[in-house]
This record gives structure tokens, C-alpha cells and sequence, in this order.
């Protein structure tokens, strides 16, 4: 029953292991988002994918690629990991609707450490 | 760019006590704005939203008033409860086609009973 979904819910890893995150939604909406927030609680936009379409890639290492198989699932996956990385990584979705007045979902996040 | 500020915690209150959090933006044209809430070991989740002007959003007694002239959407709550404590972020989405929220730093607010 879980509107938004991700595994794993904690993730502890060594510097420079690749690592995997994913995200299902069953909403069915058209827009899927990964955010990153950081130990401050601040947060962040990292990517958005619309319809399996990339429309937002805000400053992020090429070491992270998000990848969306179909409108329901957006995976990210980050390469050679380093302390930095550590942080808690939400997805989230939204329907089309009108662009900037619809609600996003929040899945319950994604805690990574990385050692 | 479009940024959102709202006011700094951490912030502590007994119960039954008045909240404001202040919240100001600044965006091109016209953005809505939203408040989320984030429960402890939690995703964040829709508190309420603000399309338009003038709007007032509300949701389990908060409220919160969309004011261009001030551009500043304060959230409020008359009476909060020990159940309130959370981290409270204001976001902003811009009229523009990338769909994409810009966060306020987000504000602790913890209820003592």
C-alpha cells in the first residue's frame, strides 16, 4: 500500500564501493525526483525524471546516474563513494497536473554512510 | 534564482502554546508554496499549499497566508501539540516547466508536554 517506496532503507558502505538506490511508486503519476539532504537537514534537488524523460540534472558528480526503466521505478546509482556522499537520498513524485502546483510524495528515504 | 528563507530553529515550545515559523521567498512570476512536515525517521509529507495571492492553506490547525506584497507565506498554529514536533520546511515551486521544489533550511520544532 506503500505510495512511495524505497530500498534500501539504510545502506552502510566503503569509500569507493559502487552502490545502488531504488525507487517505485504506485500512484501513478508521471514525475519522479531523487532529493539529497544532508546532516543539517537541508534539501536538495538532484535530479527529475517526467515520463522517463530527464528534466532536471542540477549540479551533481557524474558519479551519480539515475535511471528510470519505466514512469513507476527511478534508480539512482552512485559510483566509487566517498565520505561526502553520506546523507539521506528521498524520491518523491508528482503528477502532471498543472507543473507547479501539484503535490510531491515523499518516499521515507534512504539513509547511506559511508566509511 | 529562486530561494526560499525561513526562520532558523531549533525551536521549543510547551504545549498548547502559539507557533509561527516565518517564511520569505523570492521567485520570478508567480510560484506556489508549500509547507512539509517531516516527522522524526520519516519522509516528508504535505502539510498545506498556497497556489495563488491571498490564498490561506490549512491543515490539522496550521494555516499559512500567501502574501505577494510581503512575499512571505508564515506558517502558524494556535495550540500546538507534543504530536507537532517535527521539522517544518517551506518550498517554492516556480512557474516554470522543471517541476523542481527549492527547500527553506527547514525549522526543529520540539513540544514539551
Amino acid at each position: 500500500d506503500t505510495a512511495v517506496s524505497q530500498t534500501p532503507k539504510y545502506l552502510v558502505t566503503q569509500m569507493g564501493n559502487d552502490k545502488s538506490i531504488k525507487c517505485e511508486q504506485n500512484l501513478g503519476h508521471d514525475t519522479m525526483y531523487w532529493y539529497k539532504q544532508d546532516s543539517k537537514k537541508f534539501l536538495k534537488i538532484m535530479f527529475s525524471y517526467n515520463n522517463k524523460e530527464l528534466i532536471i540534472n542540477e549540479t551533481v558528480p557524474n558519479r551519480f546516474s539515475p535511471k528510470s526503466p519505466d514512469k513507476a521505478h527511478l534508480n539512482l546509482h552512485i559510483n566509487s563513494l566517498e565520505l561526502g556522499d553520506s546523507a539521506v537520498y528521498f524520491c518523491a513524485s508528482s503528477s502532471q497536473g498543472y507543473h507547479n502546483q501539484e503535490t510531491q510524495y515523499f518516499g521515507p528515504g534512504t539513509r547511506l554512510l559511508v566509511l | 534564482g529562486d530561494s526560499v528563507t525561513q526562520m532558523e530553529g531549533p525551536v521549543t515550545l510547551s504545549e498548547e502554546a502559539f507557533l509561527t515559523i516565518n517564511c520569505t521567498y523570492t521567485a520570478t512570476g508567480y510560484p506556489s508554496l508549500f509547507w512539509y512536515v517531516q516527522y522524526p525517521g520519516e519522509g516528508l509529507q504535505l502539510l498545506l499549499k498556497a497556489t495563488k495571492a491571498d490564498d490561506k492553506g490549512s491543515n490539522k490547525g496550521f494555516e499559512a497566508t500567501y502574501r505577494k506584497e510581503t512575499t512571505s507565506f508564515h506558517l502558524e498554529k494556535g495550540s500546538v501539540q507534543v504530536s507537532d514536533s517535527a521539522v517544518y520546511f517551506c518550498a517554492l515551486s516556480a512557474n516554470s516547466n522543471d517541476y523542481k521544489l527549492s527547500f527553506g533550511a527547514g525549522t526543529t520544532v520540539t513540544v514539551r508536554a
